[in-house]
């Protein structure tokens, strides 16, 4: 079963840490996501890259970075993590190409800043 | 920039009725991919059903069927004999070509016994 894997499922950090979601895909998927996921607000895009060291800013990406190393993983990281990053943070992938395919999404990562 | 809105913020319905979540879009496009997802308590995005925008035909897989219309730039998700397994968030996404996919809101579903 194809899958994609988040590190952690629940997060508690204090203010100011630097913090680091790890996600992993097994399918050879190019593309990787960062979303996060509020009330009211849906999924909004944080970065995505189309490939190994390439990343692009999403929608709302101030407070956030990036890596990707290797295709299989793709790490956000918040910097000086504040309480307003508090939130659900869905990672996901697709195949290049494949449009209509829709993404495959990870369980997701509920961080709580303190 | 494309957008996508759930004017339902919840929904319920009794066991074994019907149901329809709402979803408009809007796009300059031609070309573009609409989908369903269902996340439910386990938070594991699914993708529940997908439409090509140049295809006339509304597409169907079970229980789950959408009606399209695309001059209205409205795409809603019809769920007939609704399920206690049905319960969960449901999301409208759009997708342009090799664009990245843009979600609505979310419509919480509740199921009744």
């Amino acid at each position: 079963d194809v899958k994609v894997t988040q590190s952690s499922r629940y997060l508690v950090k204090r203010t100011g840490e630097k913090v680091f979601l790890e996600c992993v895909q097994d399918m050879d998927h190019e593309n990787m996501f960062w979303y996060r996921q509020d009330p009211g607000l849906g999924l909004r895009l944080i970065y995505f890259s189309y490939d190994v060291k390439m990343k692009e800013k999403g929608d709302i990406p101030e407070g956030y970075s990036v890596s990707r190393e290797k295709k299989e993983r793709f790490s956000l990281i918040l910097e000086s993590a504040s309480t307003n990053q508090t939130s659900m943070y869905l990672c996901a992938s697709s195949l290049a190409g494949a449009h209509n395919y829709g993404y495959t999404f990870g369980s997701g990562t509920r961080l709580t800043v303190v | 920039a494309q957008t996508v809105t759930q004017s339902q913020p919840e929904m319920s319905v009794q066991e074994a009725e019907t149901v329809t979540l709402s979803c408009t879009y809007d796009t300059s496009e031609s070309d573009y991919y609409l989908f369903w997802y269902k996340q439910p308590p386990s938070r594991q995005m699914i993708l529940v059903i997908r439409q090509e925008a140049y295809k006339q035909q509304n597409a169907t897989e079970n229980r789950f069927s959408v009606n399209f219309q695309k001059a209205a730039k409205s795409f809603s998700l019809k769920i007939s004999d609704s399920q206690l397994g049905d319960a969960a968030m449901y999301f409208c996404a759009y997708r342009r070509t090799a664009q990245k996919l843009v979600f609505g809101q979310g419509t919480r579903l509740t199921i009744n016994p």
